[in-house]
């Protein structure tokens, strides 16, 4: 399974755009590149994916390097409600069993 | 908006007793998995099932562990006898396809062994 690397830890001020930073030097050409958070105290969820484009959702924007080894989640407006571990994960569209492996993520702290 | 719900939200049982954490997931999810997270850790993967079968399971899912779809609504996670080291957070989470699709995670239900 392709590894990712995320920084432990990321400070933000409320209202302010968040960019998230995740390495993924041994992605594969199959490999989908997917972020998950846990705010405390739940379970994970999904907050966006993408293979080679950059994505937009109503969470949050994904750009992905044109080489694919790294990718940035990014937070438009920070809120206090987005404090949470965020998890860069890989996932390879020819598996057939869905496994996600997490890593440690990064703690986004979101001062007001 | 569809949800995975977990019951109960916490079990305390004693060490070597049985325990079956219910999930149901999302009525068109064809696919189910079974995560644990230790206090302090991270997110584990415990197994996968689809077409009433175990697609993948971890080391860690070892003949205690058992999983079990009874029926069409209904996803449990069995644990025969229980350790200490069985305690944490077991989130169930389901997804419409394989591979690449979206997982939808339960809130999650809290084991405590003593």
């Amino acid at each position: 399974d392709a590894k990712t690397t995320q920084p432990n830890s990321m400070e933000s001020n409320e209202e302010e755009p968040v960019h998230l930073p995740c390495n993924h030097s041994t992605i594969s050409g199959t490999d989908y590149i997917h972020w998950y958070r846990q705010l405390p105290s739940q379970g994970p969820e999904y907050v966006i994916h993408g293979l080679t484009s950059n994505v937009n959702n109503r969470m949050a924007s994904l750009a992905i390097a044109e080489d694919r080894k790294s990718s940035t989640l990014i937070l438009h407006r920070a809120t206090l409600r987005d404090a949470a571990v965020y998890y860069c994960i890989l996932s390879r569209s020819s598996s057939n069993t869905g496994k996600l492996i997490f890593g440690q993520g990064t703690t986004l702290q979101v001062k007001p | 908006e569809p949800e995975v719900t977990q019951t109960p939200s916490h079990q305390v049982t004693q060490m070597g007793q049985e325990v079956i954490l219910r999930c149901v997931p999302i009525s068109n999810h064809l696919y189910f998995y079974w995560y644990r997270q230790i206090l302090g850790q991270k997110v584990e993967f415990l197994v996968s099932f689809y077409n009433n079968e175990i697609s993948e399971k971890s080391e860690i899912f070892d003949d205690q562990f058992s999983v079990e779809r009874p029926d069409g609504s209904n996803f449990t996670l069995k644990i025969r006898s229980t350790k200490l080291e069985d305690s944490a957070m077991y989130f169930c989470a389901s997804s419409e396809l394989w591979g690449t699709d979206t997982q939808y995670f339960g809130p999650g239900t809290r084991l405590t062994v003593l």
